[in-house]
């Protein structure tokens, strides 16, 4: 089983702050890497799908960058607002079997207002 | 409305009785697949299907069964629940034309639980 890591497990961040944090995966047969938000009591929606090295998305205040050589992928959010607050799930795919999606942990996000 | 929906959302059952959660979209795509959520773990991959009658093991497959018969349509089959299968499961989709537009649409969950 590939080991997708995420870290922090949790972050608690103030209202108006910026903050990141890291998915990291294995560097090698790399195909893609999906990040989605997971707001509690609902389903997990994608964010951002990246399939480049130094591929950068944005949507809105949030942004994520890849680096595939190293196997990480960081997601930025700028100005933290309340709607925030959600659990950030990173996935990888691997060329060689890339129906599998492995996930990682998640990242726990709170705001505080 | 495009979406993925699974029933039921929430099941209490007794170990050894045979349950099937059902998972159809309306979006005409070739994959799907099943995930269990458990505190901690993050989210494993039970079954996928990449198209109809075509299906495989993901990491977790041990005690569930899936069919794919009909494109939209994906059950997972619990022939035997266990206590161990007491858990939060996500039945999720997707168009596989191209790896940009891979991303996973997801069902709203249902939560099994096993006595």
């Amino acid at each position: 089983i590939l080991n997708v890591e995420q870290s922090p497990q949790s972050l608690h961040v103030q209202e108006g702050d910026s903050t990141n944090f890291t998915c990291s995966f294995p560097s090698s047969n790399f195909y893609a890497l999906h990040w989605y938000r997971w707001e509690t009591a609902k389903s997990p929606e994608a964010l951002f799908v990246m399939t480049l090295n130094g591929d950068e998305k944005k949507k809105g205040r949030i942004s994520a960058t890849l680096n595939t050589k190293e196997g990480y992928s960081y997601l930025y959010i700028k100005g933290s607002q309340p709607e925030d607050s959600a659990t950030y799930l990173c996935a990888f795919r691997r060329y060689s079997s890339a129906s599998k999606i492995i996930f990682g942990s998640g990242t726990r996000l709170s705001i505080r207002p | 409305e495009a979406q993925v929906t699974q029933n039921p959302r929430y099941l209490i059952t007794v170990t050894g009785k045979k349950l099937t959660v059902t998972c159809s979209q309306n979006m005409n795509h070739e994959y799907m697949s099943w995930y269990r959520q458990d505190p901690g773990l993050g989210l494993r991959q039970i079954y996928y299907s990449m198209n109809v009658e075509v299906t495989d093991k993901g990491d977790v497959p041990e005690g569930y069964k899936v069919s794919r018969k009909e494109k939209r349509n994906f059950p997972l089959i619990l022939e035997s629940p266990s206590p161990n299968q007491t858990s939060l499961y996500f039945c999720a989709s997707s168009y596989q034309g191209t790896v940009n537009t891979g991303e996973l649409f997801f069902g709203e969950g249902s939560r099994l639980t096993v006595l």
